[in-house]
């Protein structure tokens, strides 16, 4: 297993676009979730899925954002209309849920949004 | 509403010192509390993990504790090395299926 894989990598795009961003998880594990990182932050929740199902989105996701995750395998994360404020690095991390199961992260993908 | 703070936000110390990293929540009804590093331009690596039940965790040089009571937790770095110069984060899983919450980090530099 090659943990949890980002792409793309990195993104440029102009203001208005719209990306789609895509996470393979970890094999079977069943959590799969979201974040959204500026520089000096923390990485801040967007929203995440128990296999297939989406839990919870966060309210700071406007319906710009969409993300899927068909048949608890990969997801996708989907930004329409871009703006310059959704320039971030966009964090997908898996896990298999549980008291000891540790979060395991992707290298992420950096938007630039021009 | 669930807050995670961490202090200092940034920390420098002469290669061999020991050092502590705070990590405060408000909400002390936690499932568990995971302490991870991040490099540069990198994603996140968990480090330790520690069970709302327990105390604290060990793994090598590191050391985690947790107080959940008082909502608190440090992580210990014992001998520090240059290679551990990073940003550390701590993060709390509030109810069993429930999100993730990440501090702003500490971002540490070993000197030489």
């Amino acid at each position: 297993d090659t943990g949890v894989s980002q792409d793309p990598r990195h993104k440029i795009t102009k203001r208005g676009q719209n990306v789609t961003f895509r996470c393979d998880p970890i094999s079977e594990h069943n959590r799969l979730y979201w974040y959204r990182q500026t520089l000096g932050q923390g990485p801040e929740f967007l929203t995440y899925f128990q296999n297939e199902a989406q839990l919870e989105k966060s309210r700071l996701l406007s319906d710009r954002f969409s993300a899927e995750r068909p048949k608890g395998s990969f997801s996708t994360l989907e930004i329409q209309r871009t703006e310059q404020g959704d320039s971030a690095m966009y964090l997908c991390a898996s896990s298999l849920g549980g008291a000891v199961e540790k979060l395991f992260f992707g290298s992420g993908t950096q938007l630039s949004v021009l | 509403k669930q807050e995670v703070t961490q202090i200092p936000a940034a920390l420098s110390v002469p290669e061999g010192e020991n050092l502590v990293l705070n990590c405060s929540f408000t909400d002390s009804a936690i499932y568990n509390l995971q302490w991870f590093r991040q490099d540069p331009g990198k994603g996140l690596t968990s480090l330790l993990l520690i069970q709302s039940s327990q105390r604290e965790q060990t793994s090598g040089r590191l050391n985690a504790s947790l107080d959940k009571s008082s909502g608190r937790s440090t992580l210990y770095i014992a001998a520090s090395q240059p290679g551990d110069s990073a940003t550390y984060l701590c993060a709390v899983e509030v109810n069993r299926d429930d999100k993730i919450i990440f501090g702003k980090g500490t971002r540490l530099h070993i000197l030489p």
